[in-house]
């Protein structure tokens, strides 16, 4: 079946400007996930949505950060007034929703803020 | 605060060795541990995931094993091939999150 897709791959802009960057999860996987891979960094976990619970937004590095998931399924995460420091690649992922479950990744939209 | 650690960060073999990778983790209450593969360019790949319960995962000519009395995980790779070469990530479940490795940057040489 189809996996995690992103959109957009790849995506350049100015300092300054309001990104949107797509997620569309695995079919049937309740639990979605933000991740953000900084050059030479580990990951960074953002943000988690779990069926219609409230997210766990512990992740979002400062308040331009957000993300909404409409639905249960697609999931937006947006950067306002974007920086030069939130250059990276953005990761999302989906599972089942159990804890315990595999994660299973999107092929990422890397970012890069002038 | 969970703190996850890959040693070494890079790694180069001839190809047909069999080779191991390391992870550590500080706190032991872990709900699993994943190990990933990243290839340049592109997304995640899940190679192997251990429940806490469990002590080793099995997955063709990879094996991982776990140790959470000692916070350590490793993933051994048997008769290694060119197309092995990735940087391989090490996770562990912690709550609702995955707390990452930096990665282990492997090259097998043909």
């Amino acid at each position: 079946g189809a996996g995690v897709s992103q959109s957009p791959s790849n995506k350049v802009t100015e300092k300054g400007k309001d990104v949107e960057l797509r997620c569309d999860p695995i079919s049937g996987h309740t639990a979605l996930y933000w991740y953000r891979q900084s050059l030479g960094q580990g990951l960074e976990f953002l943000i988690y949505f779990q069926g219609n619970s409230a997210p766990d937004k512990s992740g979002l590095p400062s308040d331009r950060f957000s993300a909404e998931r409409t639905g249960g399924s697609v999931s937006t995460l947006t950067i306002q007034r974007t920086q030069q420091e939130d250059s990276a690649v953005y990761l999302c992922a989906s599972s089942f929703g159990r804890l315990q479950e595999t994660q299973y990744f999107g092929p990422g939209t890397r970012l890069l803020v002038l | 605060k969970q703190e996850v650690t890959q040693i070494p960060a890079a790694l180069s073999v001839p190809e047909g060795e069999n080779l191991v990778l390391n992870c550590s983790f500080t706190d032991s209450a872990i709900y699993n541990l994943q190990w990933f593969r990243q290839d340049p360019g592109k997304g995640l790949t899940s190679l192997l995931l251990i429940q806490s319960s469990q002590r080793e995962q099995t997955s063709g000519r990879l094996n991982a094993s776990l140790d959470k009395s000692s916070g350590r995980s490793t993933l051994y790779i048997a008769a290694s091939q060119p197309g092995d070469s990735a940087t391989y990530l090490c996770a562990v479940g912690s709550n609702y999150q995955l707390i990452w490795g930096a990665g282990t940057k492997l090259i097998i040489k043909p």
